[in-house]
């Protein structure tokens, strides 16, 4: 089945500097790769996703790509704010699964220092 | 409105209880989910719904025994708690298919076994 390995596991940034996790997949069938932002005492929420037939996809500050081939995908946010910090997981979905099972990645916590 | 409402928030319960959570969802998905959340973070699919059928059963004990009176409903029941059981189970839902999107998680059941 599917493997997602994220890293690194804890980030810390100053104010202003971008952040960057990455994470690589298992399974070469995955076409879906969402990014989820989890704050304390909260579910996971949807920041950005990415499907096989895109290298790249950016929403103001945020920012996911994806190369196939290596099977990685990253985020990446730029002029970080204490607001962006929280634990941010990446998942995959596989089409051979038939249905929309999502693996998720081992979280990463973003501290943002002002 | 709620898009993804689980009750309760906060469930203290002795081992050997049986406890139910429950989850509704009201965006229309057809896809409902469980995950468990353990204490480092890791989260794991438990059980998948799709209009009202069971899809996903990952190997979890028989303890465990999800129900889905319709699609906009999907509880969870379980039998002889034990310490293990802690953690914070989150219900999702998802509209499953072609262009199918992210999760959307409710704000989770932490459940303390004592």
């Amino acid at each position: 089945g599917e493997n997602v390995e994220q890293h690194p596991s804890t980030l810390s940034v100053q104010e202003g500097d971008s952040a960057v996790i990455k994470c690589t997949y298992s399974d070469s069938a995955s076409n879906y790769f969402p990014w989820y932002k989890q704050e304390l005492g909260k579910g996971p929420q949807l920041i950005i996703d990415i499907r096989s037939n895109v290298g790249e996809k950016k929403d103001q500050r945020i920012a996911v790509t994806l190369n196939k081939t290596a099977k990685h995908f990253s985020l990446h946010i730029t002029e970080t704010q204490p607001e962006d910090s929280a634990v941010y997981f990446c998942a995959a979905s596989s089409r051979n699964t038939g249905f929309q099972k999502l693996v998720f990645g081992t979280g990463t916590r973003l501290l943002v220092s002002p | 409105d709620t898009a993804v409402s689980q009750t309760p928030k906060y469930l203290v319960t002795q081992m050997g209880n049986d406890k139910s959570i429950k989850c509704e969802q009201n965006l229309g998905h057809d896809t409902m989910y469980w995950y468990k959340q353990d204490s480092k973070k890791f989260l794991k699919i438990m059980f998948s719904y799709n209009n009202k059928e069971l899809i996903i059963n990952e190997t979890v004990p028989n303890r465990f025994s999800p129900k889905s009176p319709d699609k906009a409903h999907l509880n969870l029941h379980i039998n002889s708690l034990e310490l293990g059981d802690s953690a914070v189970y989150f219900c999702a839902s998802s509209h499953v298919g072609q262009g199918a999107d992210g999760y959307t998680f409710g704000s989770g059941t932490r459940l303390t076994v004592v």
